[in-house]
């Protein structure tokens, strides 16, 4: 089992809809969960962190947390065509050093 | 400005050369990472370091070294013995282990 499973996509979404992207992890240890957005042949750039159960909102964007049932979620809403990117959800399993895991993404295509 | 700076943005490489990736962070964090993507793939971790003079191995070091002599350097040479050195390697830096902030990357390619 991966530690930090994402639906590779695409996820196409009409504009002004919203976009929800799906994130699980296997280890219940983990402290913190980061949703990165990356477009195609750029670096990943930092959405949100959310560290407490329940929904962190901010802008068109909300993180919600549920370690009972070890899954990260991100919803956008009103989504643009400018959205259109690969999300990475990364995950600090907490051991050692910290480590932080990266899911391998999920492509969202917003339609016009 | 603050920020990471990587350099080049493209770089080639022929058979059985080493190459340096610069990366250079003056957002005064302690810890850096180094991290490759491949098409298609998550991020995988080469090297860390949490503080000056000290770093370790990630997940894929092999035929890959690092040296961090100053906190806002952290230079990556990528070895002959990397069988495989194609792809986009990532830089990142974070005032503790945990929210990192990512260079705008270098994509190496061997001719």
């Amino acid at each position: 089992q991966k530690e930090v499973e994402q639906n590779s996509g695409p996820l196409s979404v009409p504009e002004g809809a919203i976009a929800s992207l799906n994130c699980t992890y296997s280890d219940r240890g983990s402290q913190s969960f980061f949703w990165y957005r990356q477009y195609s042949g750029k670096s990943p750039e930092l959405i949100m962190s959310i560290y407490s159960n329940g929904d962190k909102e901010d802008g068109r964007f909300t993180a919600q947390l549920n370690k009972a049932s070890q899954y990260v979620s991100l919803l956008i809403r009103d989504s643009q065509p400018s959205d259109s990117a690969t999300y990475l959800c990364a995950v600090n399993i907490g051991r050692g050093y910290q480590k932080v895991t990266f899911g391998t993404g999920t492509k969202l295509q917003v339609i016009p | 400005d603050g920020g990471i700076t990587q350099s080049p943005k493209y770089l080639f490489r022929k058979e059985g050369q080493n190459v340096t990736l610069s990366c250079e962070q003056n957002l005064n964090h302690d810890a850096m990472y180094w991290y490759r993507q491949d098409p298609g793939q998550g991020l995988r971790l080469i090297y860390y370091s949490q503080i000056v003079n000290d770093f370790q191995k990630g997940d894929i070091a092999e035929g890959y070294s690092v040296s961090r002599e100053k906190k806002e350097s952290f230079p990556l040479t990528v070895t002959s013995a990397q069988k495989n050195p194609t792809a986009f390697y990532l830089c990142a830096s974070s005032i503790v282990p945990d929210t990192q902030y990512f260079g705008p990357g270098t994509r190496l390619t061997v001719l």
